[in-house]
């Protein structure tokens, strides 16, 4: 059964601040991963794929990879109060994207 | 960009009631998805199809059923409803899982 683990949360942080938000993943396979923010009461939206071991930067989100130790994260910065919402980890497998349970994000302004 | 449309965002259903939820995306995807999202337990798998007439079973198929006969829609059948089924219902699509999905926007499912 492949796995993706997230950690809950909440994570809190302040407005302004750097939030980083940690998946790990059983699959080691697995070549396409993904982060979806999901607002309560909305479905989830893509906002970052990865491929590569690295770091992959889009405005303020980066997205970092790191194969040998299946680990994906996601840093935001600048946080504000808008980007608080559910994140959720997604690891490609050979038909069907396996997702983690989400972590919260909550940014106090 | 790719649309998902869902045909109800909310829907209140009696136990017992065959309920259809429809799905239809824009962007001639091969692969359409169904699963359900609840507190807790996050997003569950209940069917996927790769081709018309083609379904999969997911992680948790018992229950429903499913059907595909155009490439752009695809159907998610409860056949007799249970207040257990009650949750959010997201379909999604994609090229590929390389590509990721695109999600519709989700029917709120009440059984009661």
């Amino acid at each position: 059964q492949k796995e993706v683990e997230q950690n809950s949360g909440p994570l809190s942080v302040p407005e302004g601040a750097i939030a980083s938000l940690n998946c790990t993943y059983s699959d080691r396979v697995s070549q396409s991963f993904f982060w979806y923010r999901q607002y309560s009461g909305k479905s989830p939206e893509l906002i970052m794929s990865i491929y590569s071991n690295g770091d992959k930067e889009d405005g303020r989100f980066t997205a970092q990879l790191n194969k040998a130790s299946q680990y994906v994260s996601l840093l935001i910065r600048d946080s504000q109060p808008s980007d608080s919402a559910t994140y959720l980890c997604a690891v490609a497998g050979y038909s069907t994207l396996t997702f983690g349970k989400g972590t919260m994000l909550l940014v106090s302004p | 960009d790719v649309k998902v449309t869902q045909s109800s965002r909310y829907l209140v259903k009696r136990t017992g009631e065959k309920v259809f939820l429809e799905c239809v995306q824009d962007m001639d995807h091969e692969n359409m998805f169904w699963y359900r999202q609840d507190p807790g337990l996050g997003l569950r798998l209940i069917y996927f199809s790769y081709d018309v007439k083609m379904k999969e079973k997911g992680d948790i198929p018992e229950g429903y059923s499913v059907s595909r006969e155009k490439k752009e829609r695809f159907s998610l059948i409860l056949e007799s409803a249970s207040t257990n089924q009650t949750s959010m219902y997201l379909c999604a699509s994609s090229e590929g899982t390389a590509y990721g999905y695109t999600f519709g926007s989700g029917t709120r499912l009440t059984v009661v």
